[in-house]
């Protein structure tokens, strides 16, 4: 199990520039997470998604998009990227009960190794 | 909103003594609470889940405790190693979010001294 990847691991944008950031999970989870990390201010949530075709906004989303068209993978986008988008990302997913179950309460969240990604 | 503070921002001990790491949180309607560690340019590895209902968690030299009402949190390492230096983050899921939305602390970035 590789667990959850992201892709690319660093990225340098001009401004203005659009990009997309992958992350994938082979843990069959259902849920799934994208987090932006700033010195001192810890890991803020921008977007999440908890089931393939379902995504909701976070406490940051303003300037990212995000699709999850299959189970595995969820993408973010920066349509135009922008100083302020200078910043680590992080992925993450957690798991629900197996199909044929009720849905149960998110659990341990498992993370990606980051995206580095400067604007200029 | 819930605030979630880890003091100190940063710690030095020498190896062998006991770390001490604290995290609280301003409301105590919390699901669960995780710790993790980040090494500098990794991501986050999970250490230790206590669910609201639980008071502490063990896992081999790690210990953390949940005190609720008071709304704290605390990781002890014991007999600490240069292999412990890192940056400690504490997080909790709010009661009532169906989603797991985790709410972080800013971390406590430790380094072991030999």
């Amino acid at each position: 199990n590789a667990g959850v990847t992201q892709t690319p691991k660093f990225r340098v944008l001009k401004t203005g520039q659009s990009m997309t950031l992958l992350c994938a999970q082979d843990m069959n989870h259902e849920y799934m997470y994208w987090y932006r990390q700033d010195p001192g201010m810890g890991l803020r949530l921008i977007h999440y998604s908890v089931g393939e075709g379902t995504t909701a906004k976070g406490e940051v989303p303003d300037g990212y998009n995000v699709s999850r068209l299959k189970k595995q993978n969820f993408l973010l986008g920066l349509e135009s990227a922008a100083p302020s988008q200078t910043s680590v990302y992080f992925c993450a997913s957690s798991y629900a009960l197996m199909p044929g179950y009720k849905l149960a309460y998110p659990y341990e969240q498992y993370f990606g190794p980051g995206t580095r990604l400067t604007v200029t | 909103k819930q605030e979630v503070t880890q003091i100190p921002a940063a710690l030095s001990v020498p190896e062998g003594e006991n770390l001490v790491l604290n995290c609280s949180f301003t409301d105590s309607a919390i699901y669960n609470l995780q710790w993790f560690r980040q090494d500098p340019g990794k991501g986050l590895t999970s250490l230790l889940l206590i669910q609201s209902s639980q008071r502490e968690q063990t896992s081999g030299r790690l210990n953390a405790s949940l005190d609720k009402s008071s709304g704290r949190s605390t990781l002890y390492i014991a007999a600490s190693q240069p292999g412990d230096s890192a940056t400690y983050l504490c997080a909790v899921t709010q009661r009532g979010d169906s989603w797991g939305k985790l709410q972080f602390g800013a971390g406590t970035q430790v380094v072991v001294t030999p």
